[in-house]
């Protein structure tokens, strides 16, 4: 069993919908939690990082831990075609980025 | 601002042949990382430098050889490669955060090998 698990989708939903992406993960020690995004043929771009659990916001993008169930949310509102792309949760016992656990990726697609 | 600039973007190789995958960053960070990103395996750890002078080893390490050249380079040689190595590399930098640590990614290097 991987210690991150990641739907891989394809997700496709229309512009202006609310779009939820998941992970649940294994390790309890995971205290720092991440979303990555990466646009096709790009390097993946930290888009949020919530540490402990609670709810973590930034524009239209909210992230959610629930450390209690091992599972983390990323949600978008109004969802724009330039969401477009794939969606990586990460997460880490440790604050270092050498101990980072990756998830295989959710490819979201926006229809305009 | 270049941030992570990898070369090169594509390459070809055929089984047993050797190659390197150059890395610089220009943001001034101590830590420097390659990482492979297979279908379904997410970013997989290759091998890292905490600093200067210092590399260990990721997950993957196996095949794998790299050098950290001075603060901004960071190269990954293989120096046979076989078909299971066919995959996209990405470098990786990072710089602390008062909560932990944040990776900026080069554009990535696909590479195949035959």
């Amino acid at each position: 069993q991987k210690e991150v698990e990641q739907d891989p989708g394809p997700l496709s939903v229309p512009e202006g919908a609310i779009v939820s992406l998941n992970c649940t993960y294994s390790n309890s020690a995971f205290q720092y939690f991440m979303w990555y995004r990466q646009y096709s043929r790009k390097g993946p771009e930290l888009l949020m990082y919530t540490y402990s659990s609670g709810n973590k916001e930034d524009g239209r993008f909210t992230a959610q831990v629930d450390k209690s169930s091992k599972y983390i949310s990323l949600f978008i509102r109004d969802s724009q075609p330039s969401d477009s792309a794939t969606y990586l949760c990460a997460m880490s016992a440790y604050s270092s980025a050498s101990k980072i656990i990756f998830g295989s990726g959710t490819r979201l697609s926006i229809r305009p | 601002n270049a941030g992570v600039t990898q070369t090169p973007k594509f390459q070809v190789l055929k089984t047993g042949q050797s190659m390197t995958l150059q890395c610089a960053q220009d943001m001034n960070h101590n830590s420097m990382y390659w990482y492979r990103q297979d279908p379904g395996m997410g970013l997989r750890l290759i091998y890292y430098s905490a600093s200067e002078g210092t590399t260990d080893k990721g997950e993957v390490p196996n095949g794998y050889n790299v050098s950290r050249l001075n603060k901004r380079e960071f190269s990954l040689r293989l120096e046979s490669a076989a078909p299971s190595q066919t995959s996209v590399y990405f470098c990786a930098s990072s710089e602390a955060t008062p909560v932990s640590e944040k990776l900026f990614f080069g554009s990535g290097t696909q590479l195949s090998v035959l």
